[in-house]
């Protein structure tokens, strides 16, 4: 059971990203996949999530700039980010909630975001 | 400002037991939702710690255990080791956000 993010990279402010998180040994469309991303000295902050119905939800801090999106086939997940702000800047990872409890039992190993001019 | 708020940091000597709280409100920790604990060692991914309030998954040490009362949980470490020198941060979901909630996280360090 494996998840890998791809994607990250130095863009600049205003700009897009498309970030992936490939899923092995488990199904996407079976479980939530959650986003979460770490700033620079801070800490852990969710980002998004998208359930087993393919239902989406969002932090208030990049609703209506980020979109979370699944592909069954490829059983993979993606965010899309646009109007990118240094604040994006983060390392950025995707997560399984497990679906008794919805804690966060698989992670990827992170994709890191800058967002500089 | 996170919503789920933890002790910057704590620190103890080899052997010792140290505590994180980890306080919320009515909208998530008091509101019944579970807390899940994470560990995370400098320059990896966050691994789960402690799973619905109590529960360990499997290869965890018995050292780390969980509890939550009200609008509040804590993670306990006994027999404190060097390996377990990392950022702790507790999570939960909150109704009035209808989003996952992250505490603010937790330094340990091992004197």
């Amino acid at each position: 059971v494996q998840l890998v993010e791809s994607g990250g990279g130095l863009i600049q402010p205003g700009g897009s990203l498309r970030l992936s998180c490939a899923a092995s040994g488990f199904t996407v469309s079976h479980n939530y996949i959650i986003w979460v991303r770490k700033a620079p000295g801070k800490g852990l902050e969710w980002v998004t999530v998208i359930n087993r119905g393919g239902n989406t939800y969002y932090a208030d801090s990049v609703k209506g700039r980020f979109t979370i999106s699944r592909d069954n086939y490829n059983n993979t997940v993606y965010l899309q980010m646009n109007s990118l702000r240094a604040d994006d800047t983060a390392v950025y990872y995707c997560a399984r909630g497990d679906n008794s409890y919805y804690a966060m039992d698989v992670w990827g190993q992170g994709t890191t975001v800058a967002v500089s001019s | 400002q996170s919503v789920l708020t933890q002790p910057p940091s704590v620190s103890g000597a080899p052997g010792q037991r140290v505590t994180i709280s980890c306080t919320g409100s009515s909208s998530n920790i008091g509101a019944g939702y579970d807390i899940h604990w994470y560990q995370q060692l400098p320059r990896t991914a966050p691994k789960l710690l402690i799973y619905a309030n109590t529960n360990r998954p499997s290869g965890v040490p018995d050292r780390f255990s969980g509890s939550k009362s009200g609008t509040s949980a804590s993670l306990a470490i006994t027999g404190l080791q060097a390996e377990d020198e990392a950022d702790y941060y507790c999570q939960s979901y909150d109704s009035s956000l209808s989003g996952f909630v992250f505490g603010s996280g937790t330094k340990v360090t091992v004197l």
